[in-house]
C-alpha cells in the first residue's frame, strides 16, 4: 500500500497561535486528501475533502476559515489550524485516495495540544 | 454519516479466529464495504474490502452475505497485536469518502 507521512509527529502551541500540519503521500500520487480529527475515544471524524487543483471541501460544522487546507500538489496538503484553542487539541490525520484506486491509505497523525 | 452498526466490543482468544459481524442494511448497490483497523494512537491500517464476493488476503477474510445487508471480517489465527479498533465502512455519495462509526474494540488476550 501507499506510505503517507505527517509532520509533525505532535506539536505544542500556546493559545491563539497556528499550527501547520504537512501530509505527505511518499510513493502515491493523491489526486483526493482527506483530513480527519479524532478526540479521546472517540472515532475519526471527516473534516475536510481536498481535490488536486481545487478547493476543499469542508464537512457541515466544520469551519473552513479555521482549518485551512492547501492541497498543493499531487504528494503534499496542508492542514493549518488558525488561532488554536484548548478545544482544538486532538488527533490529525489525514488520508490519500488516488485516481481509479478503491483503497484510500492514512497517515500515522498528528497530536496538537493547545496549552 | 456512518451507517454501518458494530458491537462496541469483543474478545478473543489468542490463536482462534475473531470474527467480527457489521451491519450495513443501508448500502447501496455500487458502494464497497471496507475493513479498517486502529491502533492506539495510530491511523487507521486499511485491512480489506470487498463488493459481493468473499475475500481474502493476507490479512483477513471477508464475507457478505447474499443481501449485502451484513458483512463479517475473519482473522483467520488472532495475535495479541491484533488488539485493536476495527471499523467497517462502506463509501458515501462522494467517491473516496470514509465516514467512520464507532467500530468495534477487539481485545486478544493470551
Amino acid at each position: 500500500g501507499a506510505v503517507v507521512s505527517q509532520h509533525p509527529s505532535w506539536v505544542i502551541c500556546k493559545s491563539g497561535t497556528s499550527v501547520k500540519i504537512e501530509c505527505r503521500s511518499l510513493d502515491f500520487q493523491a489526486t483526493t486528501m482527506f483530513w480527519y480529527r479524532q478526540f479521546p475515544k472517540q472515532s475519526l471524524m471527516l473534516m475536510a475533502t481536498s481535490n488536486e487543483g481545487s478547493k476543499a471541501t469542508y464537512e457541515q460544522g466544520v469551519e473552513k476559515d479555521k482549518f485551512l487546507i492547501n492541497h498543493a500538489s499531487l504528494t503534499l496538503s496542508t492542514l493549518t489550524v488558525t488561532s488554536a484553542h484548548p478545544e482544538d487539541s486532538s488527533f490529525y490525520i489525514c488520508s490519500v485516495h488516488g485516481r481509479g484506486s478503491y483503497e484510500q491509505y492514512f497517515g500515522p497523525g498528528t497530536r496538537l495540544t493547545v496549552t | 454519516d456512518a451507517k454501518t452498526t458494530q458491537p462496541p466490543s469483543m474478545d478473543c482468544a489468542e490463536g482462534r479466529a475473531a470474527n467480527l459481524p457489521c451491519n450495513h442494511s443501508t448500502i447501496s448497490g455500487n458502494e464497497y464495504v471496507y475493513w479498517y483497523r486502529q491502533i492506539h494512537s495510530q491511523g487507521p491500517q486499511y485491512i480489506i474490502h470487498g463488493l459481493k464476493n468473499n475475500e481474502t488476503n493476507e490479512m483477513a477474510s471477508l464475507i457478505i452475505t447474499e443481501d449485502r445487508k451484513s458483512s463479517t471480517l475473519i482473522l483467520p489465527h488472532a495475535t495479541l497485536r491484533d488488539t485493536a479498533v476495527y471499523y467497517c465502512l462502506h463509501r458515501g455519495s462522494t467517491l473516496g469518502r470514509l465516514y467512520f462509526g464507532r467500530g468495534t474494540q477487539l481485545t486478544v488476550w493470551p
